[in-house]
């Protein structure tokens, strides 16, 4: 079946814009989770969806970044004003439910000029 | 905080078994440890999990210690296309850390 993709799968923008990127879990994945990685690190955790909810979104860094999941399944991750330091790959995961197997999507690479 | 512990790099000769070690000293009962890996520029990519006991798959080997504070995994059969990062982690934190990166030698 299909896995986890996302869209764009490379964003270039320019400082103080808003962007979306978009997130397709898998079929049946009721966890869905954001993360982000910059270059030479790990990912770092944003935020976890369980179904329509966002039932953890410490990672988040400032209010800048918001993300929704309206029907339970596609996300999409909200960036206002964006700054340089916002460059990074963003991605998306999903799972049947908390603290199963994450399935990865590609990422969105993002670049604020 | 990073709940696990990995060397930042680890070099195997291709065709042997590569043991990757993470340390999770304060893992809780209930956490599973999960291990996946990051080819560059792609997601990362489950490998295995477990609790308690060592685990098998096509993939790898996990054994995990009988206190659960370190497992190791193994790739019995280590080749170039296992060169990647290897992230263990523990869950219900979700944090990833730095890895290991392995680089597998021809």
């Amino acid at each position: 079946g299909a896995g986890v993709s996302q869209t764009p799968s490379n964003k270039v923008t320019e400082k103080g814009k808003y962007v979306e990127l978009r997130c397709d879990p898998i079929s049946g994945h009721t966890a869905l989770y954001w993360y982000r990685q910059s270059l030479g690190q790990g990912p770092e955790f944003l935020i976890y969806f369980q179904g329509t909810g966002a039932a953890d979104d410490s990672g988040l860094p400032n209010d800048r970044f918001f993300a929704v999941r309206p029907e339970g399944s596609v996300s999409t991750l909200k960036i206002q004003r964006t700054e340089r330091g916002d460059s990074a790959v963003y991605l998306c995961a999903s799972s049947l439910g908390y603290q199963e197997t994450q399935y990865f999507g590609p990422g969105t690479r993002l670049l604020v000029l | 905080d990073a709940k696990t512990t990995q060397p930042p790099s680890m070099d195997c000769a291709e065709g042997r078994a590569a043991n990757l070690p993470c340390n999770h000293s304060t893992i809780s009962g209930n956490e599973y440890v999960y291990w996946y890996r990051q080819i560059h520029s792609q997601g990362p990519q489950y490998i295995i999990h477990g609790l308690k006991n060592n685990e098998t798959n096509e993939m790898a080997s996990l054994i995990i210690t009988e206190d659960r504070k370190s497992s190791t995994l193994i790739l019995p059969h280590a080749t170039l296309r296992d060169t990647a990062v290897y992230y263990c982690i523990v869950t219900q934190k979700l944090v990833f850390g730095q890895g290991t990166r392995l680089t597998i030698n021809p």
